[in-house]
């Protein structure tokens, strides 16, 4: 699975939208990008997840370049709650992967007041 | 509603000992996987089951450890002669598919095990 790049920390006001980065410049044309987060404590949650299309839900949106090389994550207004490491993946299936995800350090994002 | 659960929740053995963690997937869901988080990393793969059937342990980091989902829903994963380094979190997750990377992926709350 391809290697992701994201930065370790950053801070987003309440209220305002987070848009949190995530290079994967080895992704190959069968692997999604993934996001899950991992609240302090918690064990991760999946946000979403593209393949080259953007894609919407409840949570949040994901953004992925035309060449698929790199992508954002936007919760579109930050509330203190979704303060937690989040994690950029990018996973495809083959018969020796079983859909298993490859975490990296993630981003800390900080929500304040 | 149910979401995966793991027990126990917080678990300490002393160096050498064997312990038992044990993981009850969302029902029906076929895929379940193992992952162990050390402080202030992102969770690591351990193994796969595909219904009773193990089929990747690529991740174990050695033969001290064992898992097994006998009957194809609760699962266990047992570490024999505990060392230090293996104190770390232990993430249970399952899915509903067959282990293909589009299916999300629903994590339990995790046991902290911590070796003296």
């Amino acid at each position: 699975d391809a290697k992701t790049t994201q930065p370790p920390s950053m801070d987003c006001a309440e209220g305002r939208a987070a848009n949190l980065p995530c290079n994967h410049s080895t992704i190959s044309g069968n692997e999604y990008v993934y996001w899950y987060r991992q609240i302090h404590s918690q064990g991760p949650q999946y946000i979403i997840h593209g393949l080259k299309n953007n894609e919407t839900n409840e949570m949040a949106s994901l953004i992925i370049t035309e060449d698929r090389k790199s992508s954002t994550l936007i919760l579109p207004h930050a509330t203190l709650r979704d303060t937690a490491v989040y994690y950029c993946i990018a996973a495809g299936y083959t018969t020796d992967s079983w859909g298993k995800l490859q975490f990296g350090a993630g981003t800390q994002v900080v929500v304040t007041p | 509603g149910a979401g995966v659960s793991q027990s126990p929740r917080y678990k300490v053995a002393k160096r050498g000992q064997d312990v038992a963690l044990r993981c009850d997937p969302i029902s029906g869901h076929v895929s379940l996987f193992w992952y162990q988080q050390a402080l202030g990393q992102g969770p690591e793969f351990l193994t796969y089951f595909q219904n009773e059937a193990q089929l990747d342990k690529s991740g174990l980091p050695s033969d001290r450890f064992f898992a097994e989902r006998p009957e194809g829903s609760v699962s266990t994963l047992k570490i024999q002669r505990t060392q230090q380094e293996d104190s770390a979190v232990y993430l249970c997750a399952s899915s509903l598919g067959g282990g293909a990377a589009y299916n999300e992926q629903f994590f339990g709350p995790g046991t902290r095990l911590t070796v003296l």
